[in-house]
């Protein structure tokens, strides 16, 4: 079956600017992760749904960062008058109900630029 | 704030010969997991190993988790050119929230044909 998609694949932006960033995770995944990545360094935990409501937001940076999902299956992750500094690949995961601390199933990810 | 801690930070062998990844980590945990990713990109889980568990297999591949000394490593037996890839360990810490993931920096491997 289809994996978990994320759009667009690049996205370059202007300093100051707002980006919304998207993921479609597995059908039938109830929870949905976002993670970061900079050049050379592991993923970066930001934020953790289970349905519709965020379960564990405690990595957002700051309160530019903000995500949501308004019907329990598509996510959106807006970043408002973004930094160089926000520069990294946005990787969106995805596992299926039932059971705890379950293996995440992840997608290409969207390489973010900010020039 | 960074749990996992992969060592070495890369490897290059040639094809045929195994790979061992090792992974430190800070606080008590609920699982531990590798992921491997290709290119900088998407993450491909690999193997999950929880707290009480000490050895996983899973074909080619061979986890093992010492909860005493906090650590894990990562076995790949007979390597293959199509293993080169950046190989994170990951982990749920106890206490914390399920879809919290820690990950560390990565072994970069290399295996030359």
């Amino acid at each position: 079956g289809a994996g978990v998609s994320q759009t667009p694949s690049n996205k370059v932006t202007e300093k100051g600017k707002y980006v919304e960033l998207r993921c479609d995770p597995i059908s039938g995944h109830t929870a949905l992760y976002w993670y970061r990545q900079s050049l050379g360094q592991g993923p970066e935990f930001l934020i953790y749904f289970q349905g519709t409501g965020a379960a564990d937001d405690s990595g957002l940076p700051n309160d530019r960062f903000f995500a949501v999902r308004p019907e329990g299956s598509v996510s959106t992750l807006k970043i408002q008058r973004t930094e160089r500094g926000d520069s990294a690949v946005y990787l969106c995961a995805s596992s299926p109900p039932g059971g705890t601390y379950n293996e995440q199933f992840f997608g290409p990810g969207t390489r973010l630029t900010v020039l | 704030s960074q749990q996992g801690e992969e060592d070495p930070q890369a490897l290059s062998i040639q094809e045929g010969e195994n790979a061992t990844m090792n992974c430190s980590y800070k606080t008590s945990i609920n699982n531990l997991q590798w992921y491997r990713q290709n290119s900088g990109r998407g993450l491909v889980h690999l193997i999950l190993i929880r707290s009480n568990e000490r050895e996983k297999h899973s074909g080619r591949l061979r986890v093992t988790l010492d909860t005493s000394k906090k650590s894990s490593s990562l076995l790949i037996t007979a390597s293959r050119a199509a293993d080169t890839a950046s190989y994170f360990c990951a982990t749920n810490v106890k206490g914390g929230s399920q879809g919290n993931l820690i990950f560390g920096k990565g072994t970069k491997l290399s295996v030359k044909p």
